[in-house]
């Protein structure tokens, strides 16, 4: 059972524009989390929001947690090459964590 | 810190024949490891969690006799792929929490597995 529906599923830009993925639920989770996925390696953690409406950046990587915690969203700005990758959002409930259905983002030079 | 070895990165098997990949906690002690499946390009699917010392639960639709998983110790897991299919290829990843998962804390990933069964 997927909990976690992420849009869009592939994207491809061009170097230098913005975009966001967007990660949603019907469920409620405690917190939620976003990963980065290269080619070959394990999800490496970006981000963990705790608080409904939190906004957390990073760099040019902006997260937010929506007020009601069932859903999230990544905007990258300035996107470049070194940001393609898969985008995982994983949602805590129930003592468990709930991966997103993935982002796969190509940023092309 | 906080590191997760997995081991083979990747193998290839006959059908038929039996796989077996370890996942390590290198400096810390994994109470409870975690199991994903993972297709090209699409995203993680849990197939169990195992706890140090007990049965591992498995997720609906995973075969616990097809999936052994042990978790014999505080730092190692392990998953034993039985009589190897080629429609079993996939990339396997472990993650290892330090306790009781909890939503603040990070899932620790290994590397993954990249298994091709011919």
């Amino acid at each position: 059972t997927q909990l976690l529906e992420q849009s869009p599923q592939f994207l491809s830009i061009q170097e230098g524009e913005n975009l966001t993925v967007y990660c949603n639920s019907s469920s409620v989770f405690s917190s939620l989390q976003w990963y980065r996925q290269e080619p070959g390696e394990g999800p490496v953690l970006l981000v963990t929001v705790v608080t409904g409406g939190e906004v957390k950046k990073l760099k040019r990587l902006t997260f937010q947690f929506g007020d009601a915690r069932k859903d999230s969203s990544l905007h990258i700005t300035a996107a470049q090459p070194g940001d393609t990758g898969l985008y995982l959002c994983a949602g805590f409930t129930g003592n468990q964590f709930y991966f997103g259905t993935g982002t796969s983002l190509t940023v092309i030079p | 810190g906080a590191v997760v070895s997995q081991h083979p990165s990747w193998v290839i098997c006959k059908s038929g024949t039996s796989v077996k990949i370890e996942c390590r906690s290198l400096d810390f002690q994994a109470t409870t490891m975690f199991w994903y499946r993972q297709f090209p390009k699409q995203s993680l699917m849990l197939m169990a969690t195992s706890n140090e010392g007990s049965k591992a639960t498995y997720e609906q639709g995973v075969e616990k006799d097809k999936f052994l998983i042990n978790h014999a110790s505080l730092t190692l897991s392990t998953l034993t792929v039985t009589s190897a299919h080629p429609e079993d290829s996939s990339f396997y990843i472990c993650s290892a929490s330090s306790g009781v998962p909890r939503g603040g804390s990070p899932l620790h990933f290994g590397n993954g597995t990249r298994l091709t069964v011919t």
